[in-house]
């Protein structure tokens, strides 16, 4: 079974400052696809980063990088020079398996630029 | 760029009718998707689809269903809608090749039954 968890309902950081987004994934499969998304309070969910599980490297995406630990099965998202736009929901997912058709979905983080 | 849009984007409806959620792509996707997500919640999958002619249910059981006539086009539809079905409903699609098969979603329709 997979599953995704994200043990920070809520987060505030400081405009300009850096934050880390946790998540932690579990999966027996050795091909899997680690993802993070944005919700504004729009609704809409924004595709920002995704990490192969065999990538060597971290992924990085503009101001967006994540920090892929395979042995503690974690995928944190940092954002840097954090803005005030940044404030959102954002959810971890995965994908296991090279035929799997769905994400399964972490509880999300409700992250809070202060000025 | 992403380009899938849902209609409508809220919908205030009461017990018992029947309603049908818009999801349409530009991008030629062979795969589609329906998520369901209550407020504050992950979301779950309840619908997807592989190409034309083709729907599975997903991980998460709904009373609604799908149709996919044309590659563009996934709509769901609930014969009977009741105040549990209030949620916000998300379409997303997937290019079949692409390694990261990356999802890319719509804005949603956020329903609610009265």
């Amino acid at each position: 079974a997979q599953k995704i968890t994200q043990t920070q309902p809520g987060m505030f950081v400081q405009e300009k400052e850096a934050v880390t987004l946790d998540c932690t994934y579990d999966t027996s499969d050795p091909s899997y696809g680690l993802f993070w998304y944005k919700q504004p309070s729009s609704g809409e969910m924004i595709f920002l980063i995704y990490q192969g599980s065999y990538d060597q490297q971290n992924a990085t995406e503009g101001r967006y990088s994540l920090n892929f630990q395979k042995a503690r099965k974690s995928a944190n998202l940092v954002i840097s020079a954090s803005q005030l736009g940044d404030s959102a929901m954002y959810f971890c997912a995965m994908r296991a398996g090279s035929g799997a058709n769905n994400l399964f979905f972490g509880t999300g983080t409700r992250l809070t630029v202060i000025p | 760029e992403a380009d899938i849009y849902q209609t409508p984007r809220y919908l205030v409806i009461g017990t018992g009718k029947k309603i049908t959620l818009e999801c349409s792509q530009t991008m030629g996707h062979d795969k589609m998707y329906w998520y369901q997500q209550d407020p504050g919640m992950e979301l779950h999958l309840i619908h997807y689809s592989y190409g034309v002619n083709s729907t599975e249910k997903g991980d998460l059981s709904s009373e609604s269903t799908v149709s996919r006539i044309r590659t563009e086009h996934f709509p769901l539809t609930l014969e009977s809608a009741r105040p549990s079905h209030t949620s916000q409903y998300l379409c997303a699609s997937s290019e079949y090749k692409r390694e990261s098969k990356t999802q890319y979603f719509g804005p949603g329709t956020r329903l609610l039954v009265l």
